[in-house]
């Protein structure tokens, strides 16, 4: 079965600060993987997703994350965090088609220090 | 373009009571997931609709069910209401064209059991 670890429940960085989340993943075959964002009572917005090519993949909001099949990893990067980032960020893992559902972690907590 | 809409926004219900609750799909998505997210348990799938039929389940009772209409709409009802059923139920969306497949969340809705 598929999981997903984000190691760090809560960071801290300072407004324009660079920002890195960690994601480690396990799963058996090739990997979907997606960083989601949530604000507080909100629903879920994507910011990426990497399904093949290019491991290094651009979303929305000038977020970016790089997939390391050698590491199990997809950590979400941005160079310069913004007050309105704070949020919740979760890293999933979809086997595609829908068969399972995505697979979360458990997120990581954003706070941004001014 | 509408995204995911849900409703209601929160819903407050007594134990033992049954609840309802409804998606409609960004337009051209014929699949729908359903999602809870409970305090200190995370986001876990529930269920997967497409085309019509329940495609499959997560690692839920049965009195959690639901269905999909013809315009791919879906409600999901949750039977004989339990404490630890209050949680955000986020419903999400995708094209359904197979692998891979980008889901694209809802608002959510708050159920809270009293």
């Amino acid at each position: 079965a598929q999981s997903v670890t984000q190691p760090d429940i809560h960071i801290t960085v300072s407004e324009g600060a660079s920002l890195e989340l960690r994601c480690n993943y396990s799963y058996g075959a090739t990997p979907y993987l997606f960083w989601y964002v949530q604000s507080p009572g909100q629903g879920l917005q994507l910011l990426l997703k990497y399904f093949s090519g290019d491991t290094l993949v651009q979303g929305i909001k000038g977020f970016e994350a790089e997939f390391k099949r050698s590491q199990s990893s997809f950590n979400l990067r941005k160079p310069s965090v913004h007050w309105s980032d704070a949020a919740e960020y979760f890293c999933a893992v979809g086997a595609g088609g829908g068969a399972d559902g995505l697979t979360f972690g458990k997120g990581t907590h954003l706070i941004i220090q001014p | 373009e509408a995204g995911v809409t849900q409703s209601p926004t929160h819903l407050i219900k007594t134990r033992g009571q049954q609840a309802t609750l409804r998606c409609s799909p960004i337009s051209g998505h014929t699949s729908v997931y359903w999602y809870q997210q409970a305090l200190g348990l995370g986001l876990q799938f529930l269920l997967w609709y497409d085309e019509g039929e329940e495609r499959n389940r997560g690692n839920f009772p049965p009195r959690f069910s639901g269905r999909q209409f013809p315009n791919y709409s879906s409600e999901l009802n949750v039977n004989a209401l339990e404490l630890e059923d209050s949680a955000l139920y986020l419903c999400a969306s995708s094209l359904g064209t197979g692998v891979p497949d980008t889901q694209y969340f809802g608002p959510g809705t708050r159920l809270t059991v009293l």
